[in-house]
């Protein structure tokens, strides 16, 4: 498995601010994801960011809104900004491991990051 | 856009009751995997599956992945208060792909 870790775990920002998320994954990995997960939802891909290059984002999601930076192979950020109550919602990194055993192949999430925006 | 229908969406029942989740498509997924996750967590990954037909077995749980890998179930034997969870499904599209489709979660609750 990996291990990863999101900071801030939670926030209560205020409307038209910005917050970034940092996500720290224990080994080097090629690809990270970001997803939000609204309260009573499911898990929506943001965008996936590879090192060394520009994040690719899913349908109905902007580089303006959810700037990425990917600076090395085991960490990445995502940056809400200026935001509004829709986006208050838990924001997951995850990372894909293919592990020989091939029950385990799959991605793995960190913890979360549960954003209020008021 | 593919979609992953879940079902049933809510469950509640009862300590060494059995129980079945549905994850359905009207796609054809490459792989599929099942999550669970607990509140103020993130997902859990416990199975992947990749071959049509295939069955895998985790302790009291079975996953199967139809034969035209567009459906997939998850049936938990005896369940016991700790299997109290949202299970979500997600199909990964093509070979090689990550972008993961996540169904809408069954979230499960056993009563001791």
């Amino acid at each position: 498995s990996a291990v990863i870790s999101q900071k801030p775990s939670r926030d209560i920002c205020q409307r038209g601010t910005s917050l970034t998320i940092q996500c720290q994954v224990d080994s080097q990995v090629t690809m990270m994801f970001w997803y939000r997960q609204q309260p009573g939802q499911s898990l929506t891909l943001i965008a996936t960011a590879n090192q060394g290059s520009e994040a690719t984002y899913e349908s109905g999601f902007v580089i303006d809104k959810f700037p990425i930076s990917r600076p090395n192979l085991t960490f990445s950020t995502l940056t809400v900004s200026n935001m509004s109550p829709e986006d208050s919602s838990i924001y997951l990194c995850s990372v894909e491991r293919s592990i020989t055993s091939g029950i385990l192949r799959g991605q793995y999430f960190g913890p979360g990051t549960r954003l209020t925006v008021t | 856009t593919q979609l992953l229908e879940q079902s049933p969406q809510f469950l509640s029942i009862q300590e060494g009751e059995n129980l079945t989740v549905y994850c359905n498509s009207s796609s054809v997924f490459s792989s599929l995997q099942w999550y669970r996750q607990e509140p103020g967590e993130g997902p859990v990954l416990l199975v992947t599956v990749v071959t049509g037909g295939e069955v895998k077995k985790l302790k009291r749980l079975t996953f199967q992945f139809g034969d035209a890998r567009k459906d997939s179930s998850l049936h938990i034997t005896a369940a016991q208060p700790g299997d109290t969870g949202l299970y979500l499904c997600a199909g990964a599209p093509g070979a090689g792909s990550y972008q993961l489709t996540f169904g809408k979660g069954t979230k499960l609750s056993v009563i001791p």
